[in-house]
């Protein structure tokens, strides 16, 4: 079952802008991860928040934890079109021997030069 | 460091032949994974590994073995292979131990799969 659905599905910017990306999730976690992953090659981390952090920096990456709300957001500033890729956030769902990852669907991120 | 490396690359398969996928990771890491990729569908857990000679069942282990002889290594089977298991295979690993959580996973470049 999916734990966590990206918004939008596509995406599509100019270089230089921002672009920002939601996850949604189901069920309490101990954290929430980023991917990025490249046409043809396999998952890349990103940046992992944990449950009791509410925002976290990584170079031109900004994410956004609200537990409340169980959602995330993932920011990338002055997008390159190196950062042409899809992005998938994952889920570490909290509960006794839960080291799996949930992921969602993916945003495909377009970044046009 | 190679890191995750999955072999093959590609395959092609007939309905009803069997095949290995194989896994290997040379970062020392305990937990390794076997996931599957399909159009709009994210990736799915297939098996786990908690460490050599354990393994798990995942969300959609049915059509599917594995072993864990060897830390480095994780093997994926298809005994009767089946044209819905046509997919693209991802293996992962991660440094997890008991009691410590939060740590990523890296991931191989994937095995596309198809199945006529």
């Amino acid at each position: 079952s999916q734990q966590g659905e990206e918004d939008p599905q596509a995406l599509s910017i100019q270089e230089g802008e921002n672009a920002t990306m939601n996850c949604s999730y189901k069920t309490s976690i101990n954290n929430l991860q980023w991917y990025r992953q490249n046409s043809g090659r396999g998952l890349v981390h990103l940046i992992l928040i944990r449950s009791n952090e509410r925002e976290k920096h990584s170079g031109r990456l900004r994410v956004t934890l609200d537990t409340s709300k169980k959602s995330s957001s993932l920011l990338i500033t002055a997008s390159r079109a190196a950062d042409t890729a899809s992005y998938f956030c994952a889920t570490e769902n909290s509960g006794a021997g839960s080291y799996q990852l949930t992921f969602g669907k993916g945003t495909k991120l377009s970044v046009i030069p | 460091n190679a890191g995750v490396t999955q072999t093959p690359k590609f395959r092609v398969l007939k309905t009803g032949q069997s095949m290995t996928l194989l896994c290997a990771q040379d970062m020392n890491h305990e937990y390794m994974y076997w996931y599957r990729q399909d159009p709009g569908m994210g990736l799915r857990l297939i098996h786990y590994s908690v460490g050599e000679g354990t393994t798990a069942k995942g969300e959609v282990p049915d059509g599917y073995n594995v072993s864990r002889l060897k830390k480095q290594n994780f093997l994926l089977g298809l005994e009767s292979a089946a044209p819905s298991q046509t997919s693209v295979y991802f293996c992962a690993s991660s440094y997890t131990l008991l009691g410590q959580r939060n740590q990523p996973q890296h991931f191989g470049d994937g095995t596309r799969l198809s199945i006529l």
